[in-house]
């Protein structure tokens, strides 16, 4: 079983929607969660990270619900430049604890 | 400021031979990642550095794969023979962390695209 999962999608919605990711994550002793956004062909980029309480950044909520070991992104109002894949990451606890596993991502195409 | 540099960029080169990945992590940045990224297998941490030693290479596939970190400021990922399978994008990334680790994001360079002929 994959560490970190997630749907792959893609979703593809109407400018203007609001749209949410889901992922969800294997290891109970992991210790930070972050959402990263990769444009076709670039390289991976921090889009915001997961605070336990939630927290929002513009259009974009992160939500994380540590007993059910669950993440989510909503994104309001949604742009034609929000179209990328947003990869879900986790920062497991321990020795290794630089280590960030991540999703295989979520294509999301806004349509206009 | 300059961010994580990788050269080349692109690469295509028949298999059995070497390639020979560069990374200039961001100055300042204690902590070197090497990923691979492919569709079918998303992004794998394949080694990663902390003040040039290397940490944890359990992520790399076989011993076709090496890489070194002589200074702060310069890796290699070595693939030697080279293999079809081994075509994927490479990336490299750089943070500054003391050895607890560290929440701050991880800067990632532009990638090599590999082709394995």
């Amino acid at each position: 079983r994959k560490e970190v999962e997630q749907d792959p999608g893609p979703f593809n919605v109407p400018e203007g929607a609001t749209v949410a990711f889901n992922c969800t994550y294997s290891n109970s002793a992991s210790q930070s969660f972050f959402w990263y956004r990769q444009d076709c062909r670039k390289e991976p980029k921090l889009l915001m990270s997961v605070y336990s309480s939630g927290n929002e950044d513009g259009r974009f909520t992160a939500q994380l619900n540590r007993a059910s070991q669950y993440i989510s992104l909503l994104i309001r109002d949604s742009k034609l430049s929000d179209s990328a894949t947003y990869l879900c990451v986790v920062r497991y606890s321990g020795a290794g604890s630089y280590q960030l596993t991540f999703g295989k991502g979520t294509k999301l195409s806004v349509i206009p | 400021d300059a961010g994580v540099i990788q050269s080349p960029r692109h690469e295509v080169t028949e298999m059995g031979q070497e390639v020979t990945l560069r990374c200039k992590p961001i100055s300042g940045h204690n902590s070197l990642f090497w990923y691979r990224q492919t569709m079918m297998r998303g992004l794998e941490l394949l080694i990663y550095f902390n003040n040039n030693v290397p940490i944890d290479d359990s992520g790399m596939p076989e011993d076709r794969f090496s890489a070194k970190m002589p200074n702060a400021s310069f890796s290699t990922l070595k693939i030697q023979p080279s293999e079809p399978r081994d075509s994927a994008v490479y990336f490299c990334a750089s943070i500054m962390g003391g050895v607890k680790g560290s929440n701050q994001p991880q800067h990632f360079g532009d990638g090599t695209r590999l082709s394995i002929l």
